[in-house]
């Protein structure tokens, strides 16, 4: 299976403060992972993808594959980033199980 | 271009009946996966399309099938409902498979009672 785990369900910082946003893969190869975000009443949506290296919302993530992570992270968080977050494998070949990431809400208080 | 359509939003069944949920991609997607989205679960992935022919497969029991036709439309099945199954289903397309961006429809409401 393709499974990314990300351990915390809920994750409540101040307005201005940094952000991390923890996933962890544990599948062998070079791993293609996904940040989707949710926002209220919105449907689910790409964040950002680590193959493109790109910062999104100020958002960025690294690939760590001594750690086997793919952590999400803003140096300074706004009100607007409060939404749930998910860590997403990708099918690099048929006949896997992908197992996504439970998500993480992430509520910025003002 | 149009998103990703699903139909019916909402649906109210009782166990042990079955249920069919329709999504339409976006024009030109050639792969279609659906989710399984619960307050508890989070999200869980059931199968992937591509082709008309299964790519990948979640742990879900065979009560879960679906399909994909021709103009890669899709539908999935749930039969056999148990109240479990009640959740809000997620429907993604994408222009391939494996490491493409997925976009995701609104999703449909099933409560089973």
């Amino acid at each position: 299976a393709q499974r990314v785990t990300q351990p915390e369900k809920l994750l409540s910082v101040f307005k201005g403060a940094p952000v991390e946003l923890k996933c962890n893969y544990s599948y062998s190869g070079s791993p293609e992972l996904f940040w989707y975000v949710q926002y209220s009443r919105q449907r689910l949506q790409l964040l950002l993808r680590h193959i493109s290296r790109e910062s999104i919302k100020g958002f960025t993530a690294d690939l760590n594959k001594g750690e086997t992570s793919f952590h999400l992270k803003k140096p300074f968080a706004q009100e607007e980033d409060s939404a749930m977050y998910y860590c997403a494998p990708a099918a690099m070949d048929s006949n896997y199980q992908l197992i996504w990431g439970a998500g993480t809400k992430l509520i910025i208080k003002p | 271009k149009a998103g990703v359509t699903q139909t019916p939003r909402y649906l109210i069944k009782t166990r042990g009946q079955q249920v069919t949920l329709s999504c339409s991609p976006i024009s030109g997607h050639r792969s279609v996966s659906w989710y399984q989205q619960t307050p508890g679960q989070g999200l869980q992935f059931l199968f992937e399309y591509f082709s008309e022919t299964q790519r990948n497969k979640g742990n879900f029991p065979g009560r879960f099938s679906g399909r994909q036709f021709s103009n890669s439309r899709s539908e999935m099945n749930v039969s056999t409902l148990e109240l479990g199954d009640s959740a809000l289903y997620l429907c993604a397309s994408s222009f391939r498979t494996g490491e493409e961006t997925q976009y995701f429809g609104p999703g449909t409401r099933l409560l089973v009672l």
